[in-house]
């Protein structure tokens, strides 16, 4: 079955350290997304890339890194830089206007 | 710059009842309009999509939306709640450059029996 696939569920991270989240897709679909999630505060939207090799930063992209090497692979690094990186994360991908495709979200947790 | 609000935080509706969860947007020209479901810890579910032709769209699980272009609403209704609908309810448009998805802050949904 296709879909997205997200990993870890669950990740701890000690002060100072960098985490990488995994977000693998087999749709075929050119676009992805990382949001953040926070309670009450909705989808916030870190980056997205629409082809390989090209990302943009979106809305609260301080602190976090992305890369896109290949189609199926959109991984998200959080640095330390991100002063308060306990939320959920969730990845998406499209291949048009037909809406995101989700996958079942990382939690994050500063320990 | 575009927005959406869900007016709503938190609404609870009895089993069987009708439900009807508002979303006001902010934009320029014609939007293109979604509303997904979100149960806890999980990712969310796309229910329906309006881009453009009948504003009212039928989606997944029983649930409708009606685009109302003259209250900038989109409305996300269901005639008989089921306990299962318990969970968040996320309203979205896309951006005018059509790059991303600019979600609302969320309705939680709790059914009473």
């Amino acid at each position: 079955d296709g879909g997205i696939t997200q990993s870890p569920k669950y990740l701890f991270r000690k002060e100072g350290q960098n985490v990488t989240l995994s977000c693998e897709q087999n749709l075929n679909h050119d676009a992805m997304y990382w949001y953040r999630q926070d309670p009450g505060q909705g989808l916030r939207l870190i980056y997205y890339s629409q082809i390989v090799n090209d990302f943009q930063k979106g809305d609260i992209a301080e602190g976090y890194s992305v890369s896109r090497e290949k189609k199926e692979s959109f991984p998200l690094t959080v640095t330390s830089a991100q002063k308060n990186p306990t939320a959920f994360y969730l990845c998406a991908s499209s291949s048009n206007y037909a809406g995101y495709t989700f996958g079942s979200g990382t939690r994050l947790t500063v320990v | 710059a575009q927005s959406v609000t869900q007016p709503d935080i938190h609404i609870t509706v009895s089993e069987g009842a009708s439900l009807e969860l508002r979303c006001n947007y902010s934009y320029g020209a014609t939007p293109y309009l979604f509303w997904y479901v979100q149960s806890p810890g999980q990712g969310l579910q796309l229910l329906l999509k309006y881009f453009s032709g009948d504003t009212l769209v039928q989606g997944i699980k029983g649930f409708e939306a009606e685009f109302k272009r003259s209250q900038s609403s989109f409305n996300l209704r269901k005639p008989s709640v089921h306990w299962s609908d318990a969970a968040e309810y996320f309203c979205a448009v896309l951006t005018q450059a059509g790059t991303a998805l600019i979600f609302g802050k969320g309705t939680t949904l709790s059914v009473s029996s």
